[in-house]
């Protein structure tokens, strides 16, 4: 069975670095690109970052560029999301998400269940 | 950025009934336009990508459309569990997603 599990996320202030993680299992890591998605409050679905089968193309959304890093680890099969200078505004669900091969733009055909990170002094 | 704008925002609906929800791009998408469905609490789930390709799990009570600029997701025979959020995105460019339509029950 497919499974995206994140992890890591909490109440943090404004200014605070966090990491998320995400573990996953069931398919190989390597044949498919990956991003993170978040959900804030209230809002829709954002997409926050891609990072390509290889992890040698990464992309960000222009509210996380200079702030926030993607990263994978074929050999431990985890993806993970380093946020810095976090802001109240980066309140949401995050979501660890699974794209098909073939294009680095894609959708997602896989979801995790989110984890929630809050920003609040 | 490409924009995404759904309607209608939110939708009443009864049980057994049809509804067609729209989505419009700022630009052509050609055909890279998928659309989502989350329930409270959930994930979201992948219903159709390719603008009209329906995925194995998605029921045939829901059909896809469109190209371009402007698209559809029709759904017949409403069911309690149809009652979400459904999301239409873009993969273009720098994907982006529409801000979504709520589908409640009448």
């Amino acid at each position: 069975e497919v499974q995206l599990l994140e992890s890591g996320g909490g109440l943090m202030q404004p200014g605070d670095s966090l990491t998320l993680s995400c573990a996953v299992s069931g398919f190989t890591f390597s044949n498919f690109g990956m991003a993170w998605v978040r959900r804030a409050p209230g809002k829709g679905l954002e997409w926050v970052s891609i990072i390509s089968l290889s992890g040698g193309r990464t992309h960000y959304g222009d509210s996380v560029q200079g702030r926030f890093t993607i990263s994978r680890d074929l050999s431990r099969n985890t993806l993970s999301l380093q946020m810095n200078s976090l802001r109240v505004d980066d309140t949401a669900v995050y979501y660890c998400a699974r794209i098909p091969p073939s294009r680095f733009f894609y959708f997602i055909d896989v979801w995790g269940k989110g984890t929630t990170v809050t920003v609040s002094s | 950025e490409i924009v995404m704008t759904q309607s209608p925002a939110s939708l009443s609906v009864s049980p057994g009934e049809r509804v067609t929800l729209s989505c419009m791009a700022s630009q052509s998408v050609g055909s890279d336009l998928a659309w989502y469905y989350q329930e409270p609490g959930q994930a979201p789930r992948l219903l159709f990508y390719g603008a009209s390709i329906r995925t194995p799990s998605t029921p045939a009570r829901f059909t896809a459309g469109g190209s371009g600029t402007d698209f559809t997701l029709s759904i017949s025979g409403l069911r309690s569990g149809d009652f979400a959020l459904y999301y239409c995105q873009q993969y273009n460019d720098w994907p982006t997603f529409g801000q979504g339509t709520r589908l409640e029950i009448k």
